[in-house]
């Protein structure tokens, strides 16, 4: 059964530093991964999708990456805003049987602090 | 924003009382999810559709029935609702086996 972990739960940064996010799952036959932000009381927001063939994904100051061999995916975000303050999540689907399944991570809650 | 409501966007209700939540997409998406979030489970898949008329088993179904009659419409329901089934529910869409897009979810409590 995949298992995906993000670690730290909770990350609490100055406004202007870079930071990266952790993400790594256990069984690494993956169809794809993606990126969540969810504010308190939303939905999510999906912000990076990586298929397994892919290493990395950016959009503005996101960049995904993805090993897949290790089990593992970073969140990389550049020059930390307050407004990046919410909770990412990522998850994976799984190729073969299950693969409409989405597997998440509890998240990290991230706080940039002005 | 992919076009996704969710209604209704908070219900509370009484043990044993049935329960529907709706999930409505205007993007035309083949396959439609709903998951539930509870605090230190995370999101978990419930079940899902692929089509109209189609749909299976996820992760935590027990307790659950869905219905597709229409592309657009993906009915979550609640025969008999307990207490641990109080929780927020989300409603998902996608276009393939790629990515999923999530609706701004229902907050359901079980008294």
């Amino acid at each position: 059964k995949q298992e995906v972990t993000q670690i730290p739960a909770a990350l609490s940064v100055p406004e202007g530093e870079n930071l990266v996010l952790n993400c790594s799952f256990t069984d690494s036959a993956i169809y794809n991964l993606q990126w969540f932000r969810q504010d308190p009381g939303k939905g999510l927001t999906s912000l990076l999708l990586i298929q397994s063939s892919q290493r990395e994904q950016t959009s503005g100051r996101l960049n995904a990456s993805l090993d897949k061999s290790s089990g593992r995916s970073t969140l990389y975000i550049a020059a930390s805003q307050p407004g990046d303050s919410a909770t990412y999540l990522c998850a994976v689907k799984n190729s073969g049987a299950g693969s409409y399944q989405l597997t998440f991570g509890k998240g990290t809650k991230l706080s940039v602090i002005p | 924003d992919a076009g996704i409501t969710q209604s209704p966007r908070h219900k509370v209700t009484e043990t044993g009382t049935p329960v529907t939540l709706r999930c409505h997409q205007t993007e035309n998406h083949r396959y439609m999810y709903w998951y539930r979030q509870d605090p230190g489970h995370g999101l978990r898949l419930i079940h899902y559709s692929y089509g109209v008329k189609d749909t299976d088993k996820g992760e935590v179904s027990d307790g659950y029935s869905v219905s597709r009659s229409k592309t657009e419409d993906f009915l979550l329901t609640l025969e008999s609702a307990t207490s641990s089934q109080t929780s927020v529910y989300f409603c998902a869409i996608s276009g393939g086996l790629d990515e999923q897009f999530f609706g701004p979810g229902t907050r359901l409590t079980v008294l």
